[in-house]
């Protein structure tokens, strides 16, 4: 059975606060995603990745970055969290084409104070 | 820019309704459209459309491409509570390989 995990399903940091947010995946996917989801705006893509140590600016990149060493794990970095970054965060992969489903995981709802 | 828009943005309907959700889109190179159902944590897939005017049905759900009128609809027939969700719409581009959403439509359905 596919699975997407994340780390957290609740996270509250404080604004400056430095945040990790880890994505599994257990497929042997080459593709992987982050999104945030907020009301009103749909799932935005803030990075992605199409192999190992290979990354890519999604649409709203600015106030994160990512890491990916090994090809089942792809890490989301706040370096200095803002509120404005409160948010459910979504993490995806994919197998390799550009007709392949995504496969998400349970979602991250970080708060930031 | 790439723009997908979904209608309506919300629907509230009884148990046994049909409903129809839209979404249209402006997506370069556009190749193919995706919908997703996303009830409390993560979206799951419900159906993949590459060829216009091929309908692709699972159960209760269907959902069909127009590729001239930039178009997708998702119908749901003999609606059930557990229906209630967001539904989303996701055009891929081939130009870029991203998938582009749309703001969703939240569906509920009352007993």
């Amino acid at each position: 059975d596919v699975k997407v995990t994340q780390s957290s399903r609740y996270l509250v940091k404080r604004t400056g606060e430095k945040v990790f947010l880890e994505c599994v995946q257990d497929m042997d996917h080459e593709n992987m995603f982050w999104y945030r989801q907020d009301p009103g705006l749909g799932l935005r893509l803030i990075y992605f990745s199409y192999d190992v140590k290979m990354k890519e600016k999604g649409d709203i990149p600015e106030g994160y970055s990512v890491s990916r060493e090994k090809k089942e794990r792809f890490s989301l970095i706040l370096e200095s969290a803002s509120t404005n970054q409160t948010s459910m965060y979504l993490c995806a992969s994919s197998p390799p084409g550009l007709a392949a489903e995504q496969f998400f995981g349970p979602g991250t709802r970080l708060t930031v104070l | 820019e790439d723009k997908v828009v979904q209608s309506p943005l919300s629907l509230v309907v009884h148990e046994g309704d049909t409903v129809t959700l839209n979404c249209s889109y402006e997506v370069t190179n556009f190749r193919s459209l995706l919908w997703y159902k996303q009830e409390k944590k993560a979206p799951t897939f419900l159906f993949m459309l590459t060829s216009s005017g091929i309908e692709k049905k699972s159960g209760r759900l269907s959902s069909i491409l127009d590729k001239k009128e930039l178009s997708s609809i998702l119908n749901i027939t003999a609606t059930q509570t557990g229906d209630s969700a967001i539904y989303l719409c996701a055009p891929l581009s081939s130009n870029t390989g991203k998938l582009i959403f749309g703001q969703g439509t939240t569906l509920q359905v009352k007993p």
